[in-house]
């Protein structure tokens, strides 16, 4: 059973703070890693991608990949009390499009203004 | 471009009932997901297609969960007849070549 394994929070952080979100895999051939954002009554919405190993900034989201250690992050600078949501972290074996994910059960992040 | 559409948006049914929800993907995508995303939990797949043809649907419970994409373009998930577990929110998907989903705004089934 292919797993992926967040803690589940709440993580409470106060504005401007660096929120730091964690993700373990178990399927070692896991090869793309994502991060989807999720208001509450929401659809999850795409925020980052990483599919080699090391850090990959995109404004104020950094995400960090360590494939040996079948570890992947999400930082997020500068916390803004709209970052609140749910943050869930997805894995795919495939390296191409079209591809099945598999969610983690998400992490609930609060930013405190 | 317009999204995922996805209807309805809400339907509370009594156990033991069948229940429909439609997709309409992103136009050129031919690839079609459905997730069950039960309260708390992430999403599960339940069934991807790709264009008519069913890619996956090894999660899918096949004595009560049937879909369908007919033509490759839209898309209905049924449930027949629904339990009380089936009480999930059901967000349907659409991706094309390169990376990442566009979720639609899901259906949320309240069962019972």
């Amino acid at each position: 059973q292919k797993e992926v394994e967040q803690n589940s929070g709440p993580l409470s952080v106060p504005e401007g703070a660096i929120a730091s979100l964690n993700c373990t895999y178990s399927d070692r051939v896991s090869q793309s890693f994502f991060w989807y954002r999720q208001y509450s009554g929401k659809s999850p919405e795409l925020i980052m991608s990483i599919y080699s190993n090391g850090d990959k900034e995109d404004g104020r989201f950094t995400a960090q990949l360590n494939k040996a250690s079948q570890y992947v992050s999400l930082l997020i600078r500068d916390s803004q009390p709209s970052d609140s949501a749910t943050y869930l972290c997805a894995v795919t074996n495939s390296g191409g499009s079209n591809y099945k994910l598999t969610f983690g059960k998400g992490t609930l992040l609060t930013v405190n203004p | 471009e317009a999204g995922v559409a996805q209807s309805p948006r809400y339907k509370i049914i009594e156990k033991r009932q069948s229940v429909a929800f439609w997709c309409n993907p992103i136009s050129g995508h031919a690839t079609l997901y459905w997730y069950q995303q039960i309260l708390g939990q992430g999403p599960k797949l339940l069934i991807q297609f790709q264009n008519n043809g069913v890619v996956d649907d090894s999660q899918l419970p096949k004595d009560r969960f049937s879909a369908e994409r007919l033509k490759g373009v839209d898309s209905t998930l049924k449930i027949q007849p629904a339990k009380l577990e089936d009480s999930a929110v059901y967000l349907c998907a659409s991706s094309l070549e390169g990376f990442g989903y566009t979720f639609g705004s899901g259906t949320r089934l309240t069962v019972v």
